[in-house]
């Protein structure tokens, strides 16, 4: 099947930390750039951080750079966010999304999400 | 970093109706503009990229337009399946890629 599976949600503590994974399956991983994107409750969607298709290269939004640290294991199919420092504003639903090969910065792919509460 | 604003907030249409939302970005980010639609619960799908090409798949109803600052989004015949939160995305200049705040459409 093809998907995009995130896990690692859960409720933390201001201050705590939590990796998200989000492991995919039916698509050749290494050919597409990832992203994290979240969505606070009843909110709309911000890009969190991105990843090349080789790792090499990283992006990250102002309000997490330097907490966040997003990875990816080619061999494993897996891209992960490692999450330092959580503050109550990092609350909300944090999805994985593809990259478009062929037109940076469109997302064609996304998982069904998995839920932060920082409280 | 790249504002990007739509409008209405929400809307509401009859089935059939025509409806246009519009997405204006804070510089010009030349055809560089993404649409997608959530429906409650799910994630978001890809709609319009490039400003104007439809992804394979997507309702022929679905349109796209506009460049530089000023682009909008066509439903040419609204249908009850069309009842979602559609959102505005510039691809132009990252990071960060940013989103409009979304436009509601519900069906009367």
């Amino acid at each position: 099947e093809v998907q995009l599976l995130e896990s690692g949600g859960g409720l933390v503590q201001p201050g705590g930390s939590l990796r998200l994974s989000c492991v995919a399956s039916g698509i050749t991983f290494t050919n597409h750039a990832m992203s994290w994107v979240r969505q606070a409750p009843g909110k709309g969607l911000e890009w969190v951080a991105g990843i090349s298709e080789s790792g090499s290269t990283t992006y990250y939004a102002h309000p997490v750079k330097g907490r966040f640290t997003i990875s990816r294991d080619n061999s494993e199919d897996t891209l992960y966010l490692q999450m330092n420092s959580l503050r109550a504003g990092d609350t909300a639903i944090y999805y994985c999304a593809r990259g478009v090969s062929a037109y940076e910065g469109a997302f064609d792919m996304w998982g069904q999400g998995t839920m932060v509460t920082v409280s | 970093d790249i504002q990007m604003t739509q409008s209405p907030s929400s809307l509401s249409a009859s089935v059939g109706d025509r409806v246009t939302i519009t997405c204006r970005a804070s510089q010009n980010i030349r055809s560089w503009l993404v649409w997608y639609q959530q429906k409650p619960g799910n994630a978001p799908k890809l709609l319009i990229y490039g400003a104007s090409t439809l992804r394979s798949g997507v309702s022929s109803r679905f349109s796209g337009s506009g460049s530089g600052t000023d682009f909008a989004l066509t439903i040419s015949s609204l249908q009850p399946e069309d009842s979602a939160t559609y959102y505005c995305q510039q691809a132009n200049s990252f990071p960060p890629w940013t989103f409009g705040q979304g436009t509601k459409v519900e069906i009367k």
